[in-house]
Order: C-alpha cells, then sequence, then structure tokens
C-alpha cells in the first residue's frame, strides 16, 4: 500500500468558475493512476484511468493530467456546476494490482 | 462493467456483537476487494477476497476480526467481529479486474454504540 497525499482537503468554488487540485504518489512501482468521484451516499464512480507519463484524458468539463516520472497527477474542473460537488479520490496501483487511496479533495460549488 | 449490490446499507450495531455484510456481483470476477473508511480517513483496503482460497489480509488487519467468504465467483460476505465503536466506518465492497476501473458497492455505513 503507498502513501498518496492529496492537496488541498477541501475546496470551495463559486459556479462557473475552474478549480484543480493534485495528488502525489511515489513513482516507484507505478502501475496506474486512478481517478474517483464519490457523491454522498453515493459508490464511488470511476472517472479515469490512466497510465503513461504525459497521458491527459477528459471526460465532459473535467480533465486529468498524470506526471508518473515525478509521481503526481492534476484533475481539472472547468466551469464548476453544482452537481461537481463531492469527493475526488485519487488511487496509484502498484504491479500487484492494487489500489492505495489519498484522503481525498472535497469540492463544494457555490451556486 | 458490474453492478454491485452490497448489504445493509447502514445498521447500528452494539459492542460485543458482529456485522455481515453482503456484496453480490451481476458478473463472475476473480477478485473482490473489501475497503474500510473510518471518520475523516482515507479509503483503506482490509483485504483481498479470491474464490477457492483464503482472503489475503493487509496490514493491521487480522482475520479473527475480518472473516471473509468467498463461495463463488459473484458473492462475498465481510464479517466484522466482537464490535467496538473504533469499528464505526462505511465499508465498501469492489471488483476489478487488472487495469480497469474499480466498480463499488453503495457502501456500509456502521454504528457501534
Amino acid at each position: 500500500i503507498l502513501n498518496v497525499e492529496q492537496s488541498p482537503q477541501s475546496l470551495h468554488v463559486q459556479e462557473g468558475d475552474s478549480t484543480n487540485f493534485t495528488c502525489s504518489f511515489p513513482s516507484s512501482n507505478f502501475y496506474a493512476l486512478h481517478w474517483y468521484r464519490w457523491e454522498t451516499a453515493k459508490s464511488p464512480e470511476a472517472l479515469f484511468v490512466m497510465t503513461l507519463n504525459g497521458d491527459e484524458k477528459k471526460k465532459g468539463r473535467i480533465s486529468a493530467t498524470l506526471n508518473t516520472k515525478e509521481g503526481y497527477s492534476y484533475l481539472y474542473i472547468k466551469g464548476s456546476q453544482p452537481e461537481d460537488s463531492a469527493t475526488y479520490l485519487c488511487a496509484p496501483q502498484s504491479n500487484d494490482y492494487k489500489l492505495s487511496f489519498g484522503a481525498g479533495t472535497t469540492v463544494t460549488v457555490r451556486a | 462493467s458490474a453492478v454491485i449490490s452490497q448489504k445493509p446499507s447502514r445498521d447500528i450495531c452494539q459492542r460485543g456483537t458482529s456485522l455481515t455484510i453482503q456484496c453480490q456481483v451481476d458478473s463472475q470476477v476473480t477478485m473482490m476487494f473489501w475497503y474500510r473508511q473510518q471518520p475523516g480517513q482515507s479509503l483503506t483496503l482490509i483485504a483481498t477476497a479470491n474464490q477457492g482460497s483464503e482472503a489475503t489480509y493487509e496490514s493491521g488487519f487480522v482475520i479473527d476480526k475480518f472473516p471473509i467468504s468467498r463461495p463463488n465467483l459473484t458473492f462475498s460476505t465481510l464479517t466484522v467481529s466482537n464490535l467496538s465503536p473504533e469499528d464505526s466506518s462505511i465499508y465498501l465492497c469492489s471488483v476489478q479486474q487488472a487495469l480497469t476501473e474499480a466498480f463499488f458497492g453503495q457502501g456500509t455505513r456502521l454504528t457501534v454504540v
């Protein structure tokens, strides 16, 4: 199980504004990097699975980048909407396939 | 993709009792995972449950406290035994194949009083 840091722990965004936050992880034994969105009273939902250094993935207004050499990933939300309010979890996957989750960044979008 | 039905969604239990959580998957999967999220903490892997073999526990988790069954490729249970207030957490089951995304149950919110 890897040591994963997510920053910030929480943030508040005005509706329509864009935001981003980070995930740091050990670069050794890297296999993949997962991002999940977890809304209250629901199951965590996968956003992205990234494997290659320099990967960029996009899903609607949400995108993510990956730097495996230095061990970090950014998640971006463009034009935040109230439905984006959730906790965003990153989880590097090591070569034994296990996921190590960060504590998450809780995003609150204010209308 | 996989759809996981997890029961119960929540429970309040007395100290010293046990709670068994069930997860049913709509397809056959090799590996199932059990996680715990204590208040203010990250999702922590408890164990990996493979069909036909003993579960593999992570550091800090033992079979006597968290016995797991995996009778077939679509079902697993986690029991949290001899409950104490420190066991109050959200428990999640999950399935995943190698490089694909993980799918989760709806979670079980346990409160021990």
